[in-house]
């Protein structure tokens, strides 16, 4: 596997169930991120891991649970979900040291809620 | 707040040119990304600018006025290929990407 990879491609669960995303980055990046992308709305970061981590949470509603265990591996826990959380989730990862290093993006988890 | 605008949709013709502008409002400036995506796939990154003026990539350039709160991506010889979604993304003060919505680029034959 190269970049970054991110299972599973497509989700369709009920709010009542438990869910996890995964996302693995084979680039020996040190920063990982959670993207959620709705239609003709810009990328709303989640979620950023620095060096396993978590520097950024910007008032993710709790139903949204990240977990970093080691700087390649990275996931996103669903407990209780609401259909305006279906949406595209993009995981991403960089090299984070300060120097303006793009972002890697995988391929993403359509998310559909019912 | 922090804001970035692009145009919604564009349409352009297999083989000529298209510029697609960004405009930005951001707490500090610590660089500019492009980035392409193909529907149901991944952003790409496409390119960075951090100083005034343009960079270029084959057939793409990206422009850059710090003063203006600008950019623009060009796309020259024009491929159906080239149909995606462009991203404008700025790094502000903090080091976070401000993402704008995307500008939807159909090429036609």
């Amino acid at each position: 596997e190269t970049g970054v990879t991110q299972t599973p491609r497509h989700l369709v669960m009920g709010m009542t169930n438990k869910k996890s995303l995964k996302c693995e980055q084979h680039l020996g990046h040190n920063a990982m991120y959670w993207y959620k992308q709705s239609a003709k709305k810009p990328l709303e970061l989640m979620f950023v891991y620095s060096l396993e981590e978590r520097v950024e949470n910007n008032s993710v509603p709790s139903r949204f649970s990240p977990e970093c265990p080691n700087s390649s591996h990275l996931f996103l826990h669903l407990h209780t979900l609401q259909p305006e959380d279906s949406a595209l989730y993009l995981c991403a990862s960089s090299q984070d040291e300060g120097g303006p290093y793009e972002q890697y993006f995988g391929p993403g988890t359509r998310l559909t809620v019912t | 707040g922090q804001n970035i605008d692009q145009p919604t949709e564009m349409t352009a013709t297999e083989g000529a040119i298209v510029q697609i502008n960004c405009t930005y409002q951001t707490s500090g400036f610590n660089g500019l990304f492009w980035y392409q995506q193909h529907a149901g796939e991944a952003p790409t990154f496409l390119s960075y600018n951090v100083l005034d003026g343009l960079e270029e990539k084959g057939r793409f350039s990206s422009f850059l006025s710090r003063s203006k709160g600008y950019s623009y991506l060009l796309l020259k010889e024009l491929q159906m290929k080239d149909s995606a979604s462009y991203l404008c993304a700025v790094r502000d003060s903090n080091y976070q990407l401000i993402w704008g919505a995307g500008t939807k680029l159909i090429i036609k034959p």
